[in-house]
């Protein structure tokens, strides 16, 4: 079974401009999450996708959004990129919880996306 | 607020030897799960354990242990006689249930850096 991919695997961007990173989930998973691993502030939690529709956000500006598509592949776009957005963005990916007393799926993590902006 | 607090931030040991990687967590809510994550040098985060609320039974797999105390809110991780592969970031992690039943979030703690010498 194929586990979560992200592309591209690095990518470099001056400041200014806008980065797209995409994120392919397991097959049968339905949830994307969007973390961002800089260096020194541990991971914090951007954005969450559950079939189609964002779920949650977290303490970023709205210049960090995103999308999920129906096939649930999903988007993090970036625009206006500044120096301090340089890291590593991880996307995550679970299946849907229908339960609501039911078990809490682990995320399971692509290897990233390391986006430096000079 | 939720929080996961990983006080080491690094941890230098000798093969074999014994190392606890300490976590203690903050939640309001009665149910919450608990995590760890390892993340090697490649960058991807491994899924370990999840923990939830209501289960303080101690887990042991292979050379890996966890200790979940509620009374001091501890998830404690433990590896016996570490090898060095085992090098790498652990992260806990915490995650709340939301109204609604799907699981929010997970909340990282700042990690803890394991070198394993040999």
């Amino acid at each position: 079974e194929a586990g979560v991919t992200q592309s591209p695997t690095h990518l470099i961007k001056t400041r200014g401009q806008q980065a797209t990173l995409r994120c392919s989930p397991i097959s049968g998973h339905t949830s994307v999450y969007w973390y961002q691993q800089a260096l020194g502030l541990g991971l914090q939690f951007l954005l969450w996708y559950d079939e189609g529709e964002e779920r949650n956000r977290g303490n970023f500006p709205p210049r960090f959004s995103g999308r999920q598509f129906p096939n649930y592949s999903s988007e993090l776009n970036v625009n206006a990129l500044e120096l301090e957005d340089s890291a590593l963005y991880l996307c995550a990916t679970k299946p849907h919880d229908r339960d609501r007393w039911g078990v809490n799926s682990p995320l399971h993590f692509g290897n990233g996306t390391r986006l430096t902006v000079t | 607020a939720q929080k996961v607090t990983q006080a080491q931030t690094e941890i230098s040991v000798v093969e074999k030897e014994d190392v606890t990687l300490d976590c203690v967590y903050e939640t309001r809510d009665t149910t919450y799960y608990l995590f760890w994550y390892k993340q090697p040098p490649s960058g991807e985060l491994v899924f370990l354990i999840r923990r939830n609320s209501f289960d303080e039974q101690n887990e042991i797999s292979g050379r890996y242990s966890w200790n979940f105390q509620k009374s001091t809110s501890s998830f404690n991780f433990t590896i016996t006689a570490s090898q060095v592969v085992d090098s790498a970031v652990y992260f806990c992690a915490l995650s709340e249930r939301n109204y609604g039943g799907s699981q929010g979030n997970l909340i990282f703690g700042k990690g803890t850096k394991l070198s394993v010498k040999p």
